[in-house]
């Protein structure tokens, strides 16, 4: 158990509609990242929140955006939503006593119809 | 940050050791190597982390030689659970945390 949870678990929506996803970090973690994950595929690095600044980004278009609050925890937003954006989405926790360890919750499978 | 290289997809059966070497030529000197393990749908599990040598925890050893260009993660007598696939990761020691980089991973299929 690593204390890093997601919600929801699983959602549906459709094409053009907007998703907002959840992430408590584990407690301590003053990091969190977002990776999307399609089928059969490594995980791919989205964005990193540190201390409620985005602190990097990856290949991601901007209608992916997102938010870390006082107490860390995070929110992904997704607008404008493609079929291609249907995948496993995944945060990470980091930036605790052991700064090199991350913790990965247990992700969120959205579907786009 | 160093790419890694690992084998696609690696077969054992239950019982025995299991070694998944990954390559990471272009390590640098802030660099650490964490192994995670992943079943479907799910999110990738921490295994163990290394800079140097060799480190032991109670499900896994990593060895790492002193030129820090491969690291091998050894599973000790795998069971049907540990089908799954590891991914080998290179991080960089810096404030606010680099952003790990994942490649495609070693999938494992441990056969009765």
């Amino acid at each position: 158990e690593t204390g890093v949870t997601q919600s929801p678990t699983h959602l549906i929506k459709t094409r053009g509609q907007q998703v907002t996803l959840r992430c408590s970090s584990q407690s301590g973690h003053n990091t969190v990242s977002w990776y999307q994950q399609a089928l059969g595929q490594g995980p791919q690095f989205i964005f990193q929140y540190y201390r409620e600044e985005e602190n990097g980004r990856g290949n991601f278009p901007p209608r992916f955006s997102g938010l870390q609050f006082p107490n860390y925890s995070s929110e992904l937003n997704v607008n404008a939503l493609e079929l291609d954006d249907s995948a496993l989405y995944l945060c990470a926790s980091s930036g605790g006593r052991v700064r090199t360890e991350a913790f990965f919750g247990q992700g969120t499978r959205l579907t786009v119809v | 940050l160093a790419k890694t290289t690992q084998p696609i997809s690696m077969d054992s059966y239950e019982g025995q050791e299991v070694n998944i070497t990954c390559s990471h030529n272009n390590i640098a000197t802030n660099d650490y190597i964490t192994w995670y393990q992943q079943f479907p749908s799910q999110g990738p599990r921490f295994i163990i982390q290394g800079y140097k040598t060799k480190v032991t925890n109670e499900v896994a050893s990593l060895f790492i030689p002193a030129d820090r260009k491969s690291s091998t993660l050894s599973l000790p007598r795998v069971s049907l659970s540990d089908t799954a696939v590891y991914y080998c990761l290179v991080g960089r020691l810096l404030p606010g945390n680099t952003p790990l980089v994942f490649g495609k991973g070693t999938r494992l299929s441990v056969i009765a």
